[in-house]
């Protein structure tokens, strides 16, 4: 999807493990979020930010951290990996217009904890 | 009760038919509705936005939204094997990011040639 990039596409972790999920947004957008999404649960809302600096708890925030030290970077961050972290991670910015509004996804994060 | 509820499916119908997709909402204060279309292994895309009640139609793609029953629906008209994917429907209270869009759980939709 243009405008939202994701890195890395795939990964496998260890359990224990740390790593960190990068979302950039080349739109200018004020609003950043990082969804999970897991068979029959749909997108789950884990931390997003209204702004450079900001960040708040969605509603599955455990076990991650996020920083957005720039406004077009929002990083996920697991500090220590757990087999019950493993699912798709998508960021979404978000676009309020006059007369329209929409939130733009990237590609996914494939997570597999082993 | 999820804020949204939405049927999983799996859907499955011949092409050409109508499809009907739909989602509940206990949130009275949810005034922006949205479908977004997903194929598998891609992030969801855009199809349809719609403000408070009424219809909204843009090609073989049809959003409705009763506020007062608190349900949306999307229809699809004659309706191609490029329609299969999952369906999310989402909804907010405010145009704002300050309170992020609540998504259904989607429904998979296979449309058979």
């Amino acid at each position: 999807n243009a405008g939202v990039t994701q890195t890395p596409k795939f990964r496998v972790l260890k359990t224990g493990q740390s790593m960190t999920l990068l979302c950039a947004q080349d739109m200018n957008h004020e609003y950043m979020y990082w969804y999970r999404q897991d068979p029959g649960m749909g997108l789950r809302l884990i931390h997003y930010s209204v702004g450079e600096g900001t960040t708040a708890k969605g509603e599955v925030p455990d076990g991650y951290n996020v920083s957005r030290l720039k406004k077009q970077n929002f990083l996920l961050g697991l500090e220590s990996a757990a087999p019950s972290q493993t699912s798709v991670y998508f960021c979404a910015t978000w676009d309020i217009g006059a007369t329209d509004t929409e939130a733009f996804f990237g590609q996914g994060t494939r997570l597999t904890v082993v | 009760q999820k804020e949204v509820e939405q049927d999983p499916g799996p859907l499955s119908v011949p092409e050409g038919a109508i499809v009907s997709l739909n989602c509940t909402y206990s949130n009275s204060a949810f005034q922006y509705f949205m479908w977004y279309r997903q194929y598998s292994r891609k992030g969801p895309e855009l199809l349809m936005y719609t403000y408070s009640s009424g219809n909204k139609e843009d090609g073989r793609f049809t959003a409705q939204v009763d506020k007062s029953s608190k349900y949306i629906s999307l229809f699809i008209r004659d309706s191609q094997p490029s329609d299969s994917a999952t369906y999310l429907c989402a909804m907010t209270e405010l145009n704002s990011g300050n309170t992020p869009l609540v998504f259904g759980k989607g429904t998979r939709l296979s449309v058979i040639a």
